[in-house]
C-alpha cells in the first residue's frame, strides 16, 4: 500500500485555468505538507497543516489554497494558473509528536502550464 | 531566515572512491534530515540526526551532525553506481511542531564505473 499518494501524477493545463491536486496518507499521521520543486530541483515548503492549524509560507501566492476534509487528506487548489507555477508538487506527512518527525513524501505531481 | 547550504552541488566520482557532502545551516535547529531523490522520483528518508555528535550509518552512507558548527556531513564509502542520485539535507524551520523543512539545493551525485 502506498503511504502517501497523490493524484494526478501529471497535469498539463492552460494559463488561467483552475486545478486541484489531491493527496491522501494512510500512515495515521496528524500533519501534512505541500512542497514545490522547481526546474532546478530546489524544494520549498508551501503549507503545513496540523489539527486544523494551517501554517502558510508567506511567499506563496494566495492563488494557492490547501483544503483538508479530514486529517488523512490535504488537497491543493490553484486558481488562475500562471506559467511560473510549472513545477513538481510534493505532498508529505509526518507525526508531529514523534521525536524524529520524519516526513514521508508522495510521488509528486508534475504540473505543466502552457 | 533559515538558510541551508550544501556543497558540492554536483559531484562525479568513480566507483570505489570515498567522498563527503557538506551541509551548513544558519540557525539553531533540533533536527537535521538527509533525503535521497532518484530522477523523476519521490524523496526517500535516509537519516534523521537529533543531537550534537549524532552519527548514523546505513550501508555505505554515514551521516554526522555537529550542532555547534551547524554542520552535517554525509560520507560515502567505496561508492557504487547504485548510489547515484540527488541528496538533500533539510532542517526543521521552527524546530518543533508542524514544521516544514528548509532544504539545501541538493547534491547531484554521479558514480561512474
Amino acid at each position: 500500500d502506498t503511504a502517501v499518494s497523490q493524484t494526478p501524477k501529471y497535469l498539463v493545463t492552460q494559463m488561467g485555468n483552475d486545478k486541484s491536486i489531491k493527496c491522501e496518507q494512510n500512515l495515521g499521521h496528524d500533519t501534512m505538507y505541500w512542497y514545490k520543486q522547481d526546474s532546478k530541483k530546489f524544494l520549498k515548503i508551501m503549507f503545513s497543516y496540523n489539527n486544523k492549524e494551517l501554517i502558510i509560507n508567506e511567499t506563496v501566492p494566495n492563488r494557492f489554497s490547501p483544503k483538508s476534509p479530514d486529517k488523512a487528506h490535504l488537497n491543493l487548489h490553484i486558481n488562475s494558473l500562471e506559467l511560473g507555477d510549472s513545477a513538481v508538487y510534493f505532498c508529505a506527512s509526518s507525526q508531529e509528536d514523534s521525536s524524529k518527525n520524519i516526513q514521508y513524501f508522495g510521488a509528486g505531481t508534475r504540473l505543466s502550464v502552457l | 531566515e533559515l538558510k541551508v547550504e550544501q556543497n558540492p552541488l554536483f559531484l562525479s566520482m568513480q566507483e570505489g572512491k570515498n567522498y563527503t557532502i557538506y551541509c551548513n545551516y544558519s540557525t539553531t535547529s533540533d533536527r537535521l534530515y538527509w533525503y535521497r531523490q532518484d530522477p523523476g522520483k519521490s524523496l526517500e528518508s535516509l537519516f534523521v540526526l537529533l543531537s550534537n555528535g549524532a552519527v548514523k550509518q546505513e550501508g555505505r552512507l554515514m551521516a554526522s551532525l555537529d550542532t555547534k558548527a551547524r554542520l552535517s556531513t554525509l560520507h560515502i564509502t567505496a561508492a557504487v553506481h547504485d548510489l547515484s542520485a540527488t541528496y538533500f539535507c533539510a532542517v526543521d524551520i521552527w524546530g518543533g511542531g508542524a514544521d516544514g523543512l528548509t532544504f539545501g539545493k541538493g547534491t547531484h551525485l554521479i558514480i561512474q564505473p
